[in-house]
């Protein structure tokens, strides 16, 4: 499957502690993105990569949030000392900068709930 | 700052009726926007995409219009069957020099009953 792929698909975790989301995206697509998703809600944009820069962090993504993508393939979301409030679900994209459209294919989603 | 807005919130309709849903957002410097559909719990599939210069993207019995100006775009579903039923979520991603990112409105859940 050549598609954007994340990983766990779920995650269920108690509060305080880290956990740590992996995301691959689309076969040379340069650009990744991370999106959240709470229930009843549309996404919400968080950071977004191009290669291995991270060109754009949205304010909520607080001091707890932090993303790397080391080598400008995969990506990691990591959330430390979990909170209740992050319970949603974490959506990956890519995309292919001067690519038809520059359109962003989505993943699977991490559903994360913190107990 | 950019916002979507999708109405209605949610919607339930006979098989076989057509239908439209609604999308507005209040910066029309956008550099395109897509429609996307979203079934329980899974992540997001593209529906169509059209790009700030265009009227209208069709795809199937799936149909957008864009009216930039306005800050209006429609997505239109012909013949609704029960297999359409889900959420349905349009985005706007402002121009190039503004970033990458996609506003997202909150969606409009489609049933379609049999």
């Amino acid at each position: 499957d050549t598609g954007v792929s994340q990983d766990p698909r779920h995650k269920i975790t108690k509060r305080g502690q880290n956990v740590t989301f992996r995301c691959d995206p689309i076969s040379e697509h340069n650009r990744l993105y991370w999106y959240r998703q709470t229930l009843g809600q549309g996404p919400e944009f968080l950071t977004y990569f191009q290669n291995e820069a991270q060109l754009e962090k949205s304010r909520l993504l607080s001091d707890r949030f932090s993303a790397e993508r080391p080598k400008g393939s995969f990506s990691t979301l990591e959330i430390q000392r979990t909170e209740q409030g992050d319970s949603a679900m974490y959506l990956c994209a890519s995309s292919l900068v001067g690519g038809p459209d520059n359109e962003q294919f989505f993943g699977p989603g991490t559903r994360l709930t913190v107990l | 700052k950019q916002e979507v807005t999708q109405i209605p919130a949610a919607l339930s309709v006979p098989e076989g009726e057509n239908l439209v849903l609604n999308c507005s957002f209040t910066d029309s410097a956008i550099y395109n926007l897509q429609w996307f559909r979203q079934d329980p719990g899974k992540g997001l599939t593209s529906l169509l995409l059209i790009q700030s210069s265009q009227r209208e993207q069709t795809s199937g019995r799936l149909n957008a219009s864009l009216d930039k100006s306005s800050g209006r775009s429609t997505l239109y579903i012909a013949a609704s069957q029960p297999g359409d039923s889900a959420t349905y979520l349009c985005a706007v991603r402002l121009t190039e020099t503004s970033g990458s990112r996609l506003t997202f409105g909150e969606g409009t859940q489609l049933t379609v009953n049999p």
